[in-house]
């Protein structure tokens, strides 16, 4: 199947810094989604882009569609402990429209 | 409210037995999906469904069953097939069949012992 790569794999930071992560692919995808997950749950989505280039924010984050339609980044401004959690990239690439593919997850550690 | 239900939170089974899980949605959406996680990995698609009565097999459908005949739920069987099926399963749903902005369930936690 498609794979998605994020990376870093996990993070360790103080409370207040800010945070990046990105997603890349072989593959084209035609929308990326960046959901968090909190222990034990399920995720949320957080931000949905659609257009190639598009910048979208949502509070305190900021996530980015990549111009080759390959890649995703995620921004956290000054972090605070409840940001802990993992964070996953997704979307339907044009070689599979029908299912998402999600990547292996960001885990996010916020120091106080 | 609207949302997604699956239950149990935690579910225990001994080997050789089938256990299904249930994943209920009140959203009014085409489509359903079921995820398998690891520890440490991401989501994986165990089966998808885009309409009612139709569903098709995700990356990792071996050992999975489910059904479709209604609009608000998609149950899921483990069976005995299934060689090592302790992990989290997730539900999800999404208003088309494109599966943008998917909506997760809280999740189901299934130990075989």
């Amino acid at each position: 199947g498609q794979q998605l790569n994020q990376s870093p794999q996990s993070m360790f930071i103080q409370e207040g810094e800010d945070v990046s992560m990105n997603c890349t692919s072989s593959s084209i995808f035609n929308t990326w989604l960046w959901y968090k997950q909190d222990p034990g749950e399920g995720p949320v989505l957080l931000i949905a882009l659609y257009k190639a280039g598009e910048l979208t924010s949502n509070g305190r984050l900021t996530a980015q569609f990549g111009i080759t339609r390959k890649d995703s980044f995620l921004n956290i401004s000054a972090s605070i402990p409840s940001d802990v959690g993992i964070y996953f990239c997704a979307g339907p690439s044009e070689l599979n429209a029908g299912k998402s593919t999600f990547g292996d997850g960001t885990t996010l550690t916020v120091k106080p | 409210d609207g949302g997604i239900t699956q239950s149990p939170k935690y579910l225990f089974r001994k080997e050789g037995q089938n256990v299904t899980l249930s994943c209920e949605q009140n959203l009014n959406h085409d489509a359903m999906y079921w995820y398998r996680q690891d520890p440490g990995q991401g989501l994986r698609l165990i089966y998808y469904s885009q309409i009612v009565n139709d569903f098709q097999k995700g990356d990792i459908a071996e050992g999975y069953s489910v059904s479709r005949e209604k609009k608000e739920s998609f149950p899921l069987t483990v069976t005995s097939a299934q060689k090592n099926p302790t992990a989290f399963y997730l539900c999800a749903s999404s208003i088309g069949t494109v599966p943008t902005e998917a909506f997760f369930g809280q999740g189901t936690r299934l130990t075989v012992v």
